[in-house]
């Protein structure tokens, strides 16, 4: 069974300050690593499907790296805005079968 | 833009009594999930369909579990005899051609057993 952290639990920042957050996850018998936001009372919403090692994606100010080896991605906000306030999950899935493994989410409070 | 929709929203059953979660995948994709979520606790995996059979299935999904997709479109997900541990946010997502992609989740159905 795969166990995914992510850090920190929750974090309040000012609007317009960056922030970024980590997901670690067992390096070995990696295949992919799901990014996900979730708005209190919405659906979780995917934002980056990363799988190579050294992958960098981006979406408008938020981007995450990839680093397979080592077994940590890292999700940054730039310029953060009231609207980024959710919960922000990754999750993991191992080489061969679907089972996605969530963390347990970093839950992101942007101040006006 | 598609979405995909779950019902009820929030479902309140007896210990004992049996529960049917519904849901609509997105109407082209391939793959089916349910994911649950205890209060407090990491989003868990339950069950993944494809091609109208379960193609793998965690340690949750025991005998009191069962999937269907009984006309092409619905995607149900039923719990025979429900427990109090069975109290969860229940979320059905999809994917249009494998896992490898991003899931689409409904916005869940809250079940809570009494």
């Amino acid at each position: 069974i795969l166990n995914v952290e992510q850090s920190p639990q929750s974090l309040h920042v000012q609007e317009g300050d960056s922030t970024n957050f980590t997901c670690s996850f067992p390096s070995s018998n990696f295949y992919a690593l799901h990014w996900y936001r979730w708005e209190t009372a919405k659906s979780p919403e995917a934002l980056f499907v990363m799988t190579l090692n050294g992958d960098e994606k981006k979406k408008g100010r938020i981007s995450a790296t990839l680093n397979t080896k080592e077994g940590y991605s890292y999700l940054y906000i730039k310029g953060s805005q009231p609207e980024d306030s959710a919960t922000y999950l990754c999750a993991s899935l191992p080489n061969a079968g679907n089972m996605l493994t969530f963390g347990g989410g970093t839950r992101l409070m942007v101040k006006p | 833009e598609p979405e995909v929709t779950q019902t009820p929203s929030h479902q309140v059953t007896q210990m004992g009594q049996e529960v049917i979660l519904r849901c609509v995948p997105i109407s082209n994709h391939l793959y089916f999930y349910w994911y649950r979520q205890i209060l407090g606790q990491k989003v868990e995996f339950l069950v993944s369909f494809y091609n109208n059979e379960i193609s793998e299935k965690s340690e949750i999904f025991d005998d009191q579990f069962s999937v269907e997709r009984p006309d092409g479109s619905n995607f149900t997900l039923k719990i025979r005899s429900t427990k109090l541990e069975d109290s969860a946010m229940y979320f059905c997502a999809s994917s249009e051609f494998s896992i490898n992609e991003k899931l689409f989740f409904g916005s869940g159905t809250q079940l809570s057993v009494l």
